[in-house]
């Protein structure tokens, strides 16, 4: 079946306390890509990547970190996570390098206290 | 600053009407359109996609692009029950890899 597996699906945390979320896809998909989704903002693009070792920032990509080392994850990093980066994320991957994510993970839902 | 406009609802409907979705933006190089369903607690899933003017079917769902007034929209037939959601459209430009997503318009259908 068709996944992309994002974990962990909920996390409370504090201020300063390093996070990963991680993100897998079984697809084989070239392009993978971070969002965070607010009340009445939509979805915004943290980060994506066209290929292993080929990342690049998108929309607000302030306070995140990601890498490419396999094919198939593509982390999301807070080194410094603050109450402001609570949100709920999603991590996408489609197929070629057209950039439109076609499959989501379940998403993660984060808060920073 | 690149932006995508949608009414953010609720539409409202009767089962078996046609559900009218609507979206402006406001990048004339934009050249790829895109309409994604949300269910409530979910992850959103891609339903559609235009590249071109003109009506684009696909069972119920009809996209339909008309670039020159930079308007994009997705037009739900037979609507049911099962189509309440909110419809995000997205869109993105030429050479860039970052879409630009509404906020979504929450569609209700009643029976």
């Amino acid at each position: 079946e068709a996944q992309v597996t994002q974990n962990p699906r909920y996390l409370i945390t504090v201020t300063g306390k390093k996070l990963t979320v991680t993100c897998s896809q079984n697809m084989n998909h070239e392009y993978m890509s971070w969002y965070r989704q607010d009340p009445g903002l939509g979805l915004r693009q943290i980060y994506y990547s066209m290929n292993v070792e080929v990342t690049d920032k998108g929309d607000v990509p302030e306070g995140y970190k990601v890498s490419r080392k396999e094919k198939r994850n593509f982390p999301l990093i807070l080194e410094s996570p603050s109450p402001n980066q609570t949100s709920l994320y999603f991590c996408a991957s489609s197929k070629g390098q057209g950039g439109q994510p076609q499959h989501f993970g379940d998403g993660t839902r984060l808060s920073i206290l | 600053q690149k932006e995508v406009e949608q009414n953010s609802g609720p539409l409202s409907v009767p089962e078996g009407a046609i559900a009218s979705l609507n979206c402006t933006y406001s990048d004339r190089g934009s050249q790829s359109f895109f309409w994604y369903r949300q269910y409530s607690g979910k992850s959103p899933e891609l339903i559609m996609f235009i590249y071109s003017n003109g009506d684009k079917e696909d069972g119920r769902f009809t996209a339909q692009l008309n670039k020159a007034s930079q308007y994009v929209s997705l037009l739900i037939r037979d609507s049911q029950p099962s189509d309440s959601a909110t419809y995000l459209c997205a869109v993105r430009s030429g050479g860039s890899y970052i879409p630009t997503f509404g906020r979504g318009t929450s569609l209700i259908v009643h029976p």
